[in-house]
């Protein structure tokens, strides 16, 4: 079945500093992938999709790639601040023939905390 | 445009009961998906309905169920409540490929 593999944290960073977190998937057919962002006492907010190989999702600084050829969606960020301290997951919509499966698979979650 | 919404925010009960979960979907979205975000085990699927018919459910006992109203929105109820049963439950319902999230419903049983 579909799996996500994703960086286990928690990861602490310096206001400033480079982020990247890891994340490689298993699946059948041609998966979207999404990152997905929780802050403190809320839901689920999507940071970015990419839906076919190559596909680069940006948002709020935000990038990452869909590699098909090494099964990666990893999250980059080139200068991180105290805000973005939240729980970050990927995640992938199991596609076959164009036709969405539906549900989300996670990966185990992310903590990254940003101090000043 | 309202998102997602899920009711109540908390709940608590205690082993063998039943609780009942509620969650609307964003207006025009067909599909609701309900997750469950138990303490260090991240976010499982629980059930997906569109269209007023469960379409998918995932590796849970049959104490999980729900439904879906003529109106969209979707009830989550789980019977003979257990400690583990405790967890926020996300609600999301769809447009194309993303899944738009509720705030959750933090459900604790004692």
């Amino acid at each position: 079945g579909d799996s996500v593999t994703q960086m286990e944290g928690p990861v602490t960073l310096s206001e400033e500093a480079c982020l990247t977190i890891n994340c490689t998937y298993t699946a059948t057919g041609y998966p979207s992938l999404f990152w997905y962002v929780q802050y403190p006492g809320e839901g689920l907010q999507l940071l970015l999709k990419a839906t076919k190989a190559d596909d680069k999702g940006s948002n709020k600084g935000f990038e990452a790639t869909y590699r098909k050829e090494t099964t990666s969606f990893h999250l980059e960020k080139g200068s991180v601040q105290v805000s973005d301290s939240a729980v970050y997951f990927c995640a992938l919509s199991g596609r076959a023939g164009g036709t969405s499966y539906g549900k989300l698979t996670f990966g185990q979650g992310t903590i990254l905390t940003v101090h000043p | 445009e309202a998102g997602v919404t899920q009711s109540p925010t908390h709940l608590i009960k205690t082993r063998g009961q039943q609780a009942t979960l509620r969650c609307s979907p964003i207006s025009g979205h067909t599909s609701v998906y309900w997750y469950q975000q138990a303490l260090g085990l991240g976010l499982q699927f629980l059930l997906w309905y569109d269209e007023g018919e469960e379409r998918n459910r995932g590796n849970f006992p049959p104490r999980f169920s729900g439904r879906q109203f003529p109106n969209y929105s979707s009830e989550l109820n789980v019977n003979a409540l257990e400690l583990e049963d405790s967890a926020l439950y996300l609600c999301a319902s769809t447009k194309l490929d993303e899944q738009f999230f509720g705030p959750g419903t933090r459900l604790t049983v004692l």
